[in-house]
């Protein structure tokens, strides 16, 4: 079956770095997305992987590793807004999304 | 500002009454999804739309019924069908069905009881 895993939760410090691992099982594959998500609000794009190796965004980088099924979402420089759920979805070769539950990031100061 | 409007934002409904909730989008944007999202779960496709007059039922598409008649719109209605209605329900559109990032409304959270 098709199946994304990331972990429920995670806390960090301001200032520090984080990194949110995804692993996932898809039928075929077109891609992974990571998306932000505060509480009670919409989901935000962050970035596409589809491709192996490193996309960096300024304080947000991606990785992608296809053999392993592997993905993680890096962030630097954590500040407080940073606080949010963080969503991996992969896209299958109908490009269809599978997500992930979502990793919710605690920032303490 | 291009954007996806969802609404209402909250809206309470009485058990065996169908609702029906907004998604307008000015993006141009050719396809169109519903998501629910629970807590502890994935994003689950209920819906998806490519283009106008035409969609296709997701992986939860039971008690839910939609329609596509103009492209900026998706509507989607929660029949007394549907089991479970109580849930938070986000509206996404894409420029197609290929790889490319969903924009997302602010949702609507939908309590039945």
């Amino acid at each position: 079956g098709q199946n994304i895993d990331q972990p429920t939760e995670m806390t960090a410090t301001e200032g520090a770095i984080v990194q949110i691992n995804c692993t996932y099982q898809t039928s075929g594959f077109n891609g992974l997305f990571w998306y932000q998500q505060h509480a009670g609000e919409a989901p935000t794009f962050l970035s596409y992987n589809v491709l192996d190796g490193l996309e960096e965004k300024g304080r947000f980088s991606s990785f992608l590793s296809r053999s392993k099924g592997y993905s993680y979402l890096l962030l630097k420089e954590l500040q407080m807004k940073d606080s949010a759920s963080y969503l991996c979805a992969g896209m299958d070769s109908n490009y269809q999304l599978i997500w992930g539950a979502g990793t919710k990031l605690i920032i303490k100061p | 500002d291009g954007g996806i409007t969802q609404s209402p934002k909250y809206l309470f409904r009485k058990e065996g009454q169908n609702v029906t909730l907004s998604c307008e989008q000015n993006l141009n944007h050719d396809a169109m999804y519903w998501y629910r999202q629970d807590p502890g779960q994935g994003l689950r496709l209920i819906y998806y739309s490519q283009i106008v007059n035409d969609f296709q039922k997701g992986d939860i598409a039971e008690g839910y019924s939609v329609s596509r008649e103009k492209k900026e719109s998706f509507p989607l209605t929660v029949t007394s069908a549907q089991k479970n209605p109580t849930a938070f329900y986000l509206c996404a559109s894409s420029t197609g069905p290929e790889a490319s990032p969903l924009h997302f409304g602010n949702g609507t959270r939908l309590t039945v009881t």
